[in-house]
């Protein structure tokens, strides 16, 4: 079955640049989304397709892929940005068609 | 657009129960859905995906042979039938729809409803 990694915590200061990693085999070739999970609340998409935003999200969330890595890139991070992150890749020729990341917990110091 | 799932609750190992999912808010037969879930500090998993028509089903391989996904789109309701529960299924179980504009990404959850397994 398709396995995807993602790093458990991330810690980063405000204003800076976080860049969350979702490891995958060949994952560029498939969709990947992101969810961000706020304590006691619904998952909420933040990015799809690997890098299109929904209507909302603001633009300082970003993604790119590049051969067996994805990455969520959250620019000039806030107190308002910490959160769990999960990855989630959609293929459909999978026969379990998606796979979520274990989720990164990023931390603003 | 909004979700709202129905008849968690307590079971012993072994019981079944069924969810609901209500969707409102947008034509719940033009969307697929699916159903994730999230033991009590742990992260998300993907259990079942449905087409709009409900002709097409997919199953994680931690619920198939024991769970099943159906749909009535004339009460714009989603179910999920669990039978033969373990206490590993204890979690807060998700009704995600799916935006085929969105490449199937998950774009509006319910609340959750929380079942609990255990004797």
């Amino acid at each position: 079955s398709y396995v995807v990694t993602q790093p458990p915590s991330l810690s980063v200061a405000p204003g800076k640049t976080a860049r969350i990693p979702c490891g995958g085999s060949d994952i560029a070739s498939k969709s990947v989304h992101w969810y961000q999970q706020k304590p006691g609340q619904a998952p909420v998409l933040v990015l799809y397709d690997d890098t299109d935003r929904p209507s909302g999200i603001p633009e300082r969330f970003s993604g790119s892929t590049s051969g067996d890595t994805a990455t969520l890139v959250i620019g000039r991070v806030e107190a308002g940005d910490e959160a769990d992150y999960y990855c989630q890749v959609w293929d459909s020729s999978m026969d379990h068609l998606y796979v979520f990341g274990s989720g990164t917990t990023v931390t603003v110091l | 657009v909004q979700m709202v799932e129905s008849g968690g609750g307590l079971t012993q190992p072994g019981g079944s129960l069924r969810l609901s999912c209500e969707g409102s808010g947008f034509i719940f037969s033009r969307y697929s859905m699916s159903w994730v879930r999230q033991a009590p500090g742990k992260g998300l998993e993907w259990l079942s995906y449905i087409s709009g028509s409900g002709e097409t089903i997919f199953y994680a391989d931690s619920v198939k042979g024991r769970f099943t996904i159906s749909r009535d789109n004339v009460k714009n309701s989603l179910s999920l039938e669990m039978n033969s529960l373990r206490d590993d299924d204890t979690a807060l179980y998700y009704c995600a729809r799916c935006d085929p504009a969105a490449t199937y990404a998950h774009d509006y959850w319910g609340q959750g409803a929380l079942v609990t397994v255990s004797s």
